[in-house]
């Protein structure tokens, strides 16, 4: 499986841009890039996936480096809603997607 | 209602003891997973199934047992607890089990045990 590399923990502002980074230097050619996140005592909820070019959704933006070492979670406006732990996972299927959680990003909105 | 259920949401039970935990959904997804999250930790695989009567291991299997006769019901068995098991339990759903798709999780069901 894939490394994964996330800063413990960020904090940032309501209503201002987050850039969550994550680096995945060992990822495969077939693995996408997942992101969950992980709202304090619930089950984690799927933010966005993508695989080479960057996405959109309506939670985020994902951001693929060229080389898809290294991948940037967007989330536009910070809401208090989206304080939250944030994991990046590249997911390798092998027989079923195994998604393997590491420790994460604790993202602190200060209102 | 629809969606992906887990009970009991809450157990305490004692060392030696056989505990069963529940997961249910309603999408009649194919896949479906169980996972454990220890104390400030991430999620770990404990199993999965692909599709009613086939599981297979995930990274910690050893302690658990899991069934599923049924596509909506994918049921998590202690067989002797023990206390290194004293975690969160989350279970999963997706209708694809392919290299990208949205996993559903359910809200969790926190194990004591003493």
């Amino acid at each position: 499986d894939a490394k994964t590399t996330q800063p413990n923990s960020m904090e940032s502002n309501e209503e201002e841009p987050v850039h969550l980074p994550c680096n995945h230097s060992t990822i495969s050619g077939t693995d996408y890039i997942h992101w969950y996140r992980q709202l304090p005592s619930q089950g984690p909820e799927y933010v966005i996936h993508g695989l080479t070019s960057n996405v959109n959704n309506r939670m985020a933006s994902l951001a693929i480096a060229e080389d898809r070492k290294s991948s940037t979670l967007i989330l536009h406006r910070a809401t208090l809603r989206d304080a939250a732990v944030y994991y990046c996972i590249p997911a390798r299927f092998q027989g079923a997607q195994k998604l393997v959680f590491g420790q994460g990003t604790r993202l602190t909105i200060n209102p | 209602d629809a969606g992906i259920t887990q009970s009991p949401r809450y157990k305490i039970t004692e060392t030696g003891r056989q505990v069963t935990l529940m997961c249910h959904q309603t999408w009649s997804h194919s896949y479906m997973f169980w996972y454990r999250q220890d104390l400030g930790h991430g999620l770990r695989l404990i199993y999965y199934s692909a599709a009613a009567d086939i599981t297979d291991k995930g990274e910690v299997p050893d302690g658990y047992v899991v069934s599923r006769s049924k596509t909506e019901n994918f049921p998590l068995t202690l067989e002797s607890a023990t206390r290194s098991q004293t975690s969160v339990y989350f279970c999963a759903s997706t209708e694809r089990g392919g290299l990208a798709g949205e996993q559903y999780f359910g809200p969790g069901t926190r194990l004591t045990v003493t």
